[in-house]
């Protein structure tokens, strides 16, 4: 069946810092792929998506480009902020039928000052 | 408008109490998901309604949960005689039918606590 594994956290950094979430996936054939993030007390919100293979999503600074021949979709931003610190996770879906994304664990981030 | 909403935020029970997590979706939005979130993990997939579908029951773990939903309003999430390993964060999603039809919006979730 499908999977998602992420790089294990916390991620901790200094504000400024490089960020890289790492993500791949196990799918036959090619899946939308998302980031979600969750901030402390709230539910998740969609971050960017890609659906289809050599598509970048981007927001907010954050970028992730989808990666068929490595089956990845690593998250990166240039320069984190303090109010980044969060828990993101990724995940994929398929068009059609009933939308039920299989996401990974999560990954926790920890921006300091 | 309002986003998706969730009560209560937190609920502490006593092992084999019976639970009630209430999920309100965002108005107009005809799907509607339950996941849960156990510490440290991701979220697992509980129960799927699409208007007024039968329900895909695929990921209840066992016959002490059910969920119930009313049209493409309210549902509601019934743990019975709760267990321990039922301690996680309930998270609900609603997703319109039309538009964007990957992105789901999440609720803030319920945090429950079996002891």
């Amino acid at each position: 069946g499908d999977s998602v594994t992420q790089m294990e956290g916390p991620v901790t950094l200094s504000e400024e810092a490089f960020l890289t979430i790492n993500c791949t996936y196990t799918a036959t054939g090619y899946p939308s792929l998302f980031w979600y993030v969750q901030y402390p007390g709230e539910g998740l919100q969609l971050l960017l998506k890609a659906t289809k293979a050599d598509d970048k999503g981007s927001n907010k600074g954050f970028e992730a480009t989808y990666r068929k021949e490595t089956t990845s979709f690593h998250l990166e931003k240039g320069s984190v902020q303090v109010s980044d610190s969060a828990v993101y996770f990724c995940a994929l879906s398929w068009e059609g039928g009933s939308y039920i994304p299989t996401f990974g664990r999560g990954t926790s981030l920890i921006v300091h000052p | 408008g309002a986003g998706v909403s969730q009560s209560p935020s937190n609920k502490v029970t006593e092992k084999g109490k019976d639970v009630e997590l209430r999920c309100d979706p965002i108005s107009g939005h005809t799907a509607l998901y339950w996941y849960r979130q156990r510490l440290g993990q991701g979220l697992e997939f509980l129960i799927y309604f699409q208007g007024n579908s039968a329900p895909d029951k695929s990921g209840l773990p066992s016959d002490r949960f059910s969920a119930e939903r009313t049209g493409e309003s309210v549902s509601t999430l019934t743990i019975q005689r709760t267990q321990q390993e039922d301690s996680a964060v309930y998270l609900c999603a609603s997703r319109h039918s039309s538009g964007d039809r990957n992105e789901q919006f999440f609720g803030p979730g319920t945090r429950l606590t079996v002891l």
